[in-house]
């Protein structure tokens, strides 16, 4: 079974610095899908970026970028310019498909941004 | 443009009353998922469905039952509610694999069992 997972309860950043969220996660399949969703207070779920475990190239979503290391199993998100905006619970996921369809999450880290 | 729905948005139930929880997805989604959340134990999978007529338990899938009649429709149900059920669901679909597999999450059901 894959485990994702979060080390980092909380963290918080300066507006306008850089902040590093730390995901890892453990898989025996080699096919799979990360994805880092944000949950503002609102409560809804929002996709901020995902990366396909075949492509070596991070992905990137303007200000927000991960450094996939699939030999590592890890997957950190670095959100640039920090915006209040982006202030709100991070959570990591992994998804598989074909005969491993579950979509499974880590903790979160709840990301406080000071003006 | 509706995505995942879930009804009811908020409830309160007493103890070993029952209720059923409908999630519906116009995006012809073939996976859906029941999560709950906790604070400080994120999103754990109740069941999840990969077709109509399928179902499959997740991590903690004791007290709930779910169905997939339609393929647009997953309910899920708890039969005699517990205080321990008191919590955030959050309904999710996604396409099957491998493109387009990002989940579309509903906005939420508060439930509070008393």
């Amino acid at each position: 079974a894959q485990t994702v997972t979060q080390s980092q309860p909380e963290m918080s950043v300066q507006e306008a610095e850089t902040v590093t969220l730390s995901c890892t996660y453990d898989t025996s399949e080699s096919d799979y899908y990360l994805f880092w969703y944000k949950q503002p207070p609102s409560r809804q779920m929002i996709l901020v970026i995902r990366q396909e475990a075949y492509k070596q190239q991070n992905a990137t979503e303007n200000r927000f970028s991960v450094n996939f290391q699939k030999a590592a199993k890890s997957f950190s998100l670095k959100i640039s310019d920090s915006q209040l905006g982006d202030a709100a619970m991070y959570f990591c996921a992994y998804g598989g498909y074909f005969g491993n369809e579950k979509l499974t999450f880590g903790t979160g880290t709840r990301l406080t941004i000071i003006p | 443009n509706a995505g995942v729905t879930q009804t009811p948005k908020f409830r309160v139930l007493k103890t070993g009353q029952s209720m059923t929880l409908l999630c519906a997805q116009d995006m012809n989604h073939e996976y859906m998922y029941w999560y709950r959340q906790d604070p400080g134990m994120g999103l754990r999978l109740i069941h999840y469905s990969v077709g109509e007529g399928t179902t499959a338990k997740g991590e903690v899938p004791d007290g709930y039952n779910v169905s997939r009649l339609k393929k647009q429709n997953f309910l899920l149900g708890l039969e005699s509610a517990a205080p321990s059920q008191t919590s955030v669901y959050f309904c999710a679909s996604r396409e099957a694999g491998p493109v387009n597999t990002e989940a579309f999450f509903g906005q939420g059901t508060r439930l509070t069992v008393v």
